[in-house]
């Protein structure tokens, strides 16, 4: 089945800094991948998605990058504020059923 | 405002005992899954179902059954409970293909 890799597993920036999580996938068939922000005893909550026919988006601070080729995909968080301190995840689908999801990272922004 | 509700925030259940985890989700999604979360380990897919009385394995559902007799609602079954399966449990379901999941709040099982 599809596995995902997801680097780093912890990160510490200061307010203001960029912050950037890695994943990798294995399936050359997936062909949607979300990331999930997950706040402290809260539910996991999609923050931005990118399909397999697109290189980039962008939603304001956050914004993805996907590599089909090197079946990696990043997502880019700019400016970064001490309420965007979470643990985030990302995901890939293969099937268009069940999303298989990273380990997760835990991003912490220090004022 | 799409709602997924688990029926418990918390439970402790005894080794050995049968555990039904409920979830209910309001927007006629066809697809529901149940995902075990543990430190360090993330979301791990326990099973999934894409209709009415179908049901697929995920990556660790051993030791783990489902139901899904209406639309809207997905049960996860643990047989005979064992302390392994500590853990925060949370239920999702989705439009279709390619789509966001939606979460509920999670159940925080624990077995004595």
């Amino acid at each position: 089945g599809e596995n995902v890799e997801q680097h780093p597993s912890t990160l510490s920036v200061q307010e203001g800094d960029s912050a950037v999580i890695k994943c990798t996938y294995s399936d050359s068939a997936s062909n949607y991948f979300p990331w999930y922000k997950q706040e402290l005893g809260k539910r996991p909550q999609l923050i931005i998605d990118i399909r397999s026919n697109v290189g980039e988006k962008k939603d304001q601070r956050i914004a993805v990058t996907l590599n089909k080729t090197a079946k990696h995909f990043s997502l880019h968080i700019t400016e970064t504020q001490p309420e965007d301190s979470a643990v985030y995840f990302c995901a890939a689908s293969n099937s268009g059923y069940a999303l298989n999801f990273g380990k997760g990272t835990s991003l912490l922004v220090t004022p | 405002d799409v709602k997924v509700t688990q029926s418990s925030r918390y439970l402790v259940k005894r080794t050995g005992e049968k555990v039904f985890l409920e979830c209910v989700q309001d927007m006629d999604h066809e697809n529901m899954f149940w995902y075990r979360q543990d430190p360090g380990l993330g979301l791990r897919l326990i099973y999934f179902s894409y209709d009415v009385k179908m049901k697929e394995k995920g990556d660790i559902p051993e030791g783990y059954s489902v139901s899904r007799e209406k639309k809207e609602r997905f049960s996860l079954i643990l047989e005979s409970a064992s302390t392994n399966q500590t853990s925060m449990y949370l239920c999702a379901s989705g439009a279709g293909a390619v789509t966001e999941a939606f979460f509920g709040q999670g159940t925080r099982l624990t077995v004595v």
